[in-house]
């Protein structure tokens, strides 16, 4: 069956434009999952949606970064007024409610100049 | 609070030599733990998968790793290396209390696996 997709793949921005990123989990999959890899910190927990309870954005870094998930299926992941340190790869996965195993997309690049 | 520890950044080894990327974790709770694999370009693929079932896990491609509880150790092993294991490795963490998964998985800083001819 299909995979979790993610679009755009590669994204360049201006610093100080808005971007929306967004995610296609498997179909099925009730919990959402953001995170973001960088080379300064590697792999990091942004948010997470799991079915139909408040999201933990515990892992937000900042106020300009937003997600939301519509019917419980795709979500989109916006940043706000883009900073250099924002240039990262964000990944989005998606898993069974209360199940640990995560599937992952391919992710989008996201290049802030 | 959990976290993870790959205790080397780069592994190399030769093709058909046996393969050992090491992880240590701390966890509050009573862990899942994962090795997930990362080929360049490409997203991130499930290894293996430890729910506390039998502590030595078998996964994809002739990977193991075996959950020692005394030494907070994941090991990834595999007995013969192949050109196509080159790739980042991934140990991960995941905070289960009674079985549910809190879904925020904690990651290791990664292990680059160089293959030699």
């Amino acid at each position: 069956g299909a995979g979790v997709s993610q679009s755009p793949s590669n994204k360049v921005t201006e610093k100080g434009k808005d971007v929306e990123l967004r995610c296609d989990p498997i179909s099925g999959h009730t919990a959402l999952y953001w995170y973001r890899q960088s080379l300064g910190q590697g792999l990091e927990f942004l948010i997470y949606f799991q079915g139909n309870s408040a999201p933990d954005k515990s892992g937000l870094p900042s106020d300009r970064f937003s997600a939301e998930r519509t019917g419980g299926s795709v979500s989109t992941l916006t940043i706000q007024r883009t900073q250099q340190e924002d240039s990262a790869v964000y990944l989005c996965a998606s898993s069974l409610l209360y199940v640990g195993e995560q599937y992952f997309g391919p992710g989008t690049r996201l290049t802030v100049t | 609070a959990q976290s993870v520890t790959q205790l080397d950044s780069h592994v190399s080894v030769s093709e058909g030599t046996p393969v050992l990327l090491r992880c240590n974790y701390s966890s509050s709770y009573s862990p899942s733990l994962f090795w997930y694999v990362q080929h360049p370009n490409k997203g991130l693929q499930l290894l293996l998968k430890y729910t506390s079932a039998a502590t030595l896990v078998k996964g994809i491609n002739g990977f193991e790793a075996e959950f020692k509880k005394s030494e907070t150790s994941f090991h990834l092993t595999k007995p013969s290396a192949h050109m196509s294991d080159a790739a980042e490795y991934f140990c991960v963490v995941d905070d289960n209390a009674g079985g549910t998964s809190y879904g925020k998985l904690t990651f290791g800083q990664g292990t680059i696996l160089t293959v030699h001819p």
